[in-house]
């Protein structure tokens, strides 16, 4: 398997407060994606990044930044943390934005905001 | 509207039977088109691409209408191991949009 870690696994944090997610690879891979998974609703793609200081926003970007400083890591914070941003958070790679094949995702970080 | 709709099931179903389920997408330029599984608590992982020709992967079909924009995918012979949620996958403009889900649940 493709080596992405997230960390956070889980965590539970106190509305208002900062909070921030890492997503680690080992596989050199250009983009780095951060979606969000609720009850409902698909995947949904908050930030993306397309090289080292390189990023965008995706669909549900408010209340989300990103950075990536080195190509292994993308950190995703969350300034002041609100109960709406409860969900299980994901982390993906890809070698190629060109084409759709060829993702790979972390296994997840569960944020409770309470 | 949301751009890929899926019933979200649950569809239970005895061990050895036959399971079918589609979604359909809002964006006819949609340029490629996925199955993806997921099992409970853990990531998705692609389960296999989709052609217009219609393909399979085993026990697996998949098939696909750009006319009416649906998806559908067909597990023959379930198996327990089976038991899954399976999110429908599209690509347009370098991004994925994925579907909710159709949850599958296989009984001995």
């Amino acid at each position: 398997d493709a080596g992405i870690t997230q960390s956070p696994r889980h965590k539970v944090t106190e509305t208002g407060t900062p909070v921030t997610l890492r997503c680690h690879q080992t596989e050199n891979h250009r983009y780095m994606y951060w979606y969000r998974q609720d009850p409902g609703h698909g995947l949904r793609l908050i930030h993306y990044s397309y090289g080292v200081k390189d990023t965008d926003k995706g669909e549900v970007s408010d209340g989300y930044s990103v950075s990536r400083s080195k190509t292994e890591d993308f950190l995703l914070t969350l300034e002041s943390a609100t109960s709406s941003q409860t969900s299980v958070y994901f982390c993906a790679i890809s070698e190629s934005q060109g084409t759709a094949y060829g993702y790979t995702f972390g296994s997840g970080t569960r944020l409770t905001v309470v | 509207r949301k751009e890929v709709e899926q019933d979200p099931g649950p569809f239970n179903v005895p061990e050895g039977a036959t399971v079918a389920f589609n979604c359909t997408y809002s964006n006819s330029a949609s340029q490629s088109f996925f199955w993806y599984r997921q099992d409970c608590r853990k990531e998705p992982k692609l389960l296999m691409s989709v052609y217009s020709s219609g393909n399979e992967d085993g026990r697996f079909t998949a098939q696909l209408n750009r006319a009416s924009q649906y998806i559908s995918l067909l597990i023959r012979d379930s198996k327990l191991s089976d038991s899954a949620t399976y999110l429908c996958v599209v690509w347009y403009d370098y991004k994925l949009s994925f579907g909710a889900g159709t949850t599958v649940t296989v009984r001995a």
